[in-house]
C-alpha cells in the first residue's frame, strides 16, 4: 500500500490560514469518503480532528475544516495559533478494504 | 471513562516474537472494529492491523501479513497482536485504537515500543 502523499511542512503566521493537501487516487481518496485527519503533538497519542471528510469530531475548534476535491483531501486551520504547531496525518480507506495514512504534514507556526 | 492501554513491547532479536496487549475500559470491544497502528521513531503512522466487530474478519498491511495476528478476547475487553518473524523495520511504538467508523479512530492508547536491534 503507498502511502498518500502530504507536503513535509507547512507553515504560517499566528492568525493565518494555511492548508495541509493529501493526495491519493481514484482507488482511495477518490472513491471514498472515508477521509480523516489526525493531529499528533510530541510524545503523544494522536488526536482525530476531522472524520468522513469534512466532520469535526467532538471537541474539534472550528477552526478546523475538512474538504475533499477528486483524488485529494484538504485540512484548512484558520486563524492559526500556537497550539496548532504539530503534526498532521491524513487517512484513507481503500479498495482493498484497508487504510491508508499519508506521511504526515509537520505545522510550525512562526 | 474510556480507557486503552497497552503492554508486551520490549527489546527483542530479529527474527523474535512478542505479544502486545491493550486492556480497554469504558466500552466492549465486542462492540467496535479495533485497530493496532505503528509509528517508527521518527517516522509518520502506520496502519497495521483490523478486526472486525464480529471478531471474524481481519485485514493486515502488507508488510506485516503472514507475521502478526490480530485477535480478541471479549471476556477481558482485551485486543492482542502477535508479533512474529521481527525485523528492525518493526521497531517503533505500536497503538491500538478503536475505529468507529473506518478511518475514524476516536479512542488511542499510550502506545508501547517494541525495539528490534541485534
Amino acid at each position: 500500500q503507498s502511502a498518500l502523499t502530504q507536503p513535509a511542512s507547512v507553515s504560517g503566521s499566528p492568525g493565518q490560514s494555511i492548508t495541509i493537501s493529501c493526495t491519493g487516487t481514484s482507488s482511495d481518496i477518490g472513491a471514498y469518503n472515508f477521509v480523516s485527519w489526525y493531529q499528533q503533538h510530541p510524545g503523544k497519542a494522536p488526536k482525530l480532528m476531522i472524520s468522513d471528510v469534512s466532520y469535526r469530531h467532538s471537541g474539534v475548534s472550528n477552526r478546523f475544516s475538512g474538504s475533499k476535491s477528486d483524488n485529494t483531501a484538504s485540512l484548512t486551520i484558520s486563524g492559526l495559533q500556537a497550539e496548532d504547531e504539530a503534526d498532521y496525518y491524513c487517512i484513507s480507506y481503500t479498495s482493498r478494504n484497508d487504510v491508508v495514512f499519508g506521511g504526515g504534514t509537520k505545522v510550525t507556526v512562526l | 471513562q474510556v480507557h486503552l492501554a497497552e503492554s508486551g513491547g520490549g527489546l527483542v532479536k530479529p527474527g523474535g516474537s512478542l505479544t502486545l496487549s491493550c486492556e480497554v475500559s469504558g466500552f466492549n470491544v465486542r462492540d467496535y472494529y479495533m485497530s493496532w497502528i505503528r509509528q517508527a521513531p521518527g517516522k509518520g503512522l502506520q496502519w497495521v492491523s483490523y478486526i472486525s466487530i464480529t471478531g471474524l474478519t481481519m485485514y493486515y498491511s502488507d508488510s506485516v501479513e503472514g507475521r502478526f495476528i490480530i485477535s480478541r478476547d471479549n471476556a477481558k475487553n482485551s485486543l492482542y497482536l502477535q508479533v512474529k518473524n521481527l525485523r528492525p523495520e518493526d521497531s517503533g511504538v505500536y497503538y491500538c485504537a478503536r475505529q468507529f467508523r473506518l478511518t475514524t479512530f476516536d479512542y488511542w492508547g499510550h502506545g508501547t515500543l517494541v525495539t528490534v536491534t541485534s
